[in-house]
């Protein structure tokens, strides 16, 4: 397997855009996570999916913020209008339930600069 | 609310050395306790996960224990290698909901040839 697959790798945008971050979890892993890291922060977890169904997104900063999970295979994270706080890299991570429960399995991140 | 917390921010030792890595967690209600590796610029890669029922975990050169009644975590690295230099993060999952998993700042670990 490929491992998470996240798109973009980079991205620079103005404030007031539109951003969409893409994810592909490990095929037959059950839950998806977002997570945005900054040097202030550390790492916050943002919002989580369980087969496809959002369980928690309590960590979601603002309305501003909305992630998707359309199938099992693909999730969006949306940040619209973008701020220059919302600079950070943003991982997505996937994992398996059963015996393996709780094992993260992250994806390279999307760095994104709002200017 | 967990608090983790990762002391040394940063630690540089020779090649060759033995070394610890501390992790330190508020609430002793956890479900596992991960440890994982970050080099610049990419994700994070688990090394060892280990449930709250186990004592320690061991992978290779790496062993990591666990001791819930002190809140206490330790990543022991040996014979470190200068391909061992990157970020060390421990993260605590909580019992009453293990996908609740809190991060600690990590360890900056270099190691000189």
């Amino acid at each position: 397997d490929a491992g998470v697959i996240q798109s973009p790798r980079h991205e620079v945008t103005e404030m007031g855009q539109e951003v969409t971050l893409r994810c592909k979890p490990i095929s037959g892993h059950d839950y998806l996570f977002w997570y945005r890291q900054t040097m202030m922060r550390g790492l916050e977890l943002l919002i989580y999916f369980n087969n496809n169904v959002p369980i928690d997104d309590s960590g979601m900063p603002e309305d501003r913020f909305s992630a998707k999970m359309p199938n099992a295979s693909f999730s969006t994270l949306k940040i619209q209008p973008s701020e220059p706080r919302d600079s950070a890299v943003y991982f997505c991570a996937s994992s398996p339930s059963g015996r393996r429960t709780g094992e993260l399995f992250f994806g390279e991140g999307s760095r994104l600069t709002v200017l | 609310k967990q608090e983790v917390t990762q002391i040394p921010a940063a630690l540089s030792v020779p090649e060759g050395e033995n070394l610890v890595l501390n992790c330190s967690f508020t609430d002793s209600a956890i479900y596992n306790l991960q440890w994982f590796r970050q080099d610049p610029g990419k994700g994070l890669t688990s090394l060892l996960l280990i449930q709250s029922s186990q004592r320690e975990q061991t992978s290779g050169r790496l062993n990591a224990s666990l001791d819930k009644s002190s809140g206490r975590s330790t990543l022991y690295i040996a014979a470190s290698q200068p391909g061992d230099s990157a970020t060390y993060l421990c993260a605590a999952a909580s019992r009453y909901n293990n996908n609740d998993m809190r991060f600690g700042a990590g360890t900056r670990l270099t190691v000189k040839p």
